[in-house]
């Protein structure tokens, strides 16, 4: 499975858009990117999943370029519950077929 | 609630002793998975189900540690001889693969181990 890159951690302030980038050079034609989210003590959360362009939810935005070697989780007007880790998982086929390999994901700290 | 359940949600144990873990995934789903997480990190696979045949197993799940999931629905995860080592949030997940499932995988709570 591709390996991925975060940044470890982030602060934002409420109400403001947080863009997540992750690289993954090693990516491979049937592999999906997926996003996960983790409050404390809870067990992680899909957000959202994509192949390539643009995809949007009700929660998130993940944008991925052509060559598909990053991606890019957007958050728009952020709350102060939105504090939590966010992985970022690249696996072949939706959603990971056999297991997903996390990595240490990146701590999202939003400030009042 | 229709979600993944996980029982016990803590266990404070003593080093030597053996822990059994429950899960009872979503009723539907065919496919259970177990990941393991210690602080700061991320989680790791140990081993996943597809209905009641382990399909995989991670080197991480040492001749301590058994999976079950006999009937295809629930699932224990018992470690053997516990070590303080074995200290972490051990996560359950569910997801159904085929049939027009989304294959999107669903934690539990998690059961926190403590071992002293």
């Amino acid at each position: 499975l591709a390996k991925t890159t975060q940044p470890i951690s982030m602060d934002s302030y409420e109400g403001q858009e947080v863009n997540i980038t992750c690289s993954h050079n090693n990516i491979a034609t049937n592999d999906y990117i997926t996003w996960y989210q983790q409050f404390p003590s809870q067990g992680p959360r899909f957000i959202i999943q994509g192949y390539k362009t643009k995809v949007t939810n009700e929660v998130a935005s993940l944008f991925i370029p052509a060559d598909r070697k990053s991606s890019t989780l957007s958050l728009p007007r952020v709350s102060l519950s939105d504090t939590a880790v966010y992985y970022c998982l690249v696996g072949e086929g939706s959603g990971g077929y056999n297991k997903l390999i996390f990595g240490a994901g990146t701590r999202l700290a939003v400030h009042p | 609630d229709t979600g993944v359940s996980q029982d016990p949600r803590h266990k404070i144990t003593k080093r030597g002793q053996n822990v059994t873990f429950r899960c009872d995934p979503i009723s539907e789903h065919n496919r259970l998975y177990w990941y393991r997480q210690t602080l700061g990190q991320g989680p790791e696979f140990l081993t996943y189900f597809q209905n009641e045949a382990q399909l995989e197993k991670s080197r991480l799940l040492s001749d301590r540690f058994s999976a079950e999931r006999p009937k295809g629905s629930f699932s224990t995860l018992e470690i053997q001889r516990t070590e303080q080592g074995d200290s972490a949030m051990y996560l359950c997940a569910s997801s159904l693969v085929g049939a027009g499932g989304s294959n999107e995988q669903f934690f539990g709570p998690g059961t926190r181990l403590t071992v002293l």
